[in-house]
């Protein structure tokens, strides 16, 4: 079956301009996440939803990060008047409410020049 | 202090070693996950643990809970298990996971 699916796979910004990214999950999951990786860093959490709960926005680093899941499904993460900060690998991941595991999209790569 | 660390931070082995990468945690957790991450970048779950031992192929993972460690241990390693081993637990009263800095593990033929 289908795994998780991120578009853009890269995205290459000008700073200041604002970038949108995709995550499809597995289809019946009701858990979605979005972690950033920067570069030699580990993996922070930002943003959780779950069913139809308010999501857990406790992780997005400032106000220019937001984040919505359309029908329980497909989410796009959306980044505002990016800085070479920004400059990370985004992942997704699906699964049923945790403690339960998640499946990881492939990424995707933003670069802010 | 991370809330989650892991050592070795880097580990370099011949093939066939037993290789033990260890995990560390100062919260309260309702489970532990480890994760490999490959050089490409894309990230499989490995084992959820919430006590004592899994085993899958030639890997194994344990945890203690009331010393609030544990291990991920790789039994005749191969070049092929070369990659970042990152473990990351559930707080208790938490709905995320927070992640160790990862282990890199390089396997030498």
């Amino acid at each position: 079956g289908a795994g998780v699916s991120q578009s853009p796979s890269n995205k290459v910004t000008e700073k200041g301009k604002d970038v949108e990214l995709r995550c499809d999950p597995i289809s019946g999951h009701t858990a979605l996440y979005w972690y950033r990786q920067s570069l030699g860093q580990g993996l922070e959490f930002l943003i959780y939803f779950q069913g139809n709960s308010a999501p857990d926005k406790s992780g997005l680093p400032s106000d220019r990060f937001s984040a919505e899941r359309t029908g329980g499904s497909v989410s796009t993460l959306t980044i505002q008047r990016t800085q070479q900060e920004d400059s990370a690998v985004y992942l997704c991941a699906s699964g049923l409410a945790l403690p339960n595991e998640q499946f990881f999209g492939p990424g995707t790569r933003l670069t802010v020049l | 202090k991370n809330e989650v660390e892991q050592s070795p931070q880097n580990l370099t082995a011949q093939e066939g070693e037993f290789i033990t990468i260890n995990c560390s945690y100062s919260v309260g957790i309702s489970a532990l996950h480890w994760l490999q991450q490959h050089p490409g970048g894309g990230i499989v779950s490995l084992f959820m643990l919430s006590s004592g031992k899994k085993k899958h192929g030639r890997l194994i993972a344990t945890i203690n809970i009331q010393e609030k460690h544990s291990s991920l241990h790789i039994t005749a390693s191969h070049p092929r298990d070369s990659a970042v081993y990152i473990c990351a637990v559930v707080e208790t009263s938490g709905s995320r996971l927070t992640f160790g800095e990862g282990t890199q593990l390089t396997v030498n033929p």
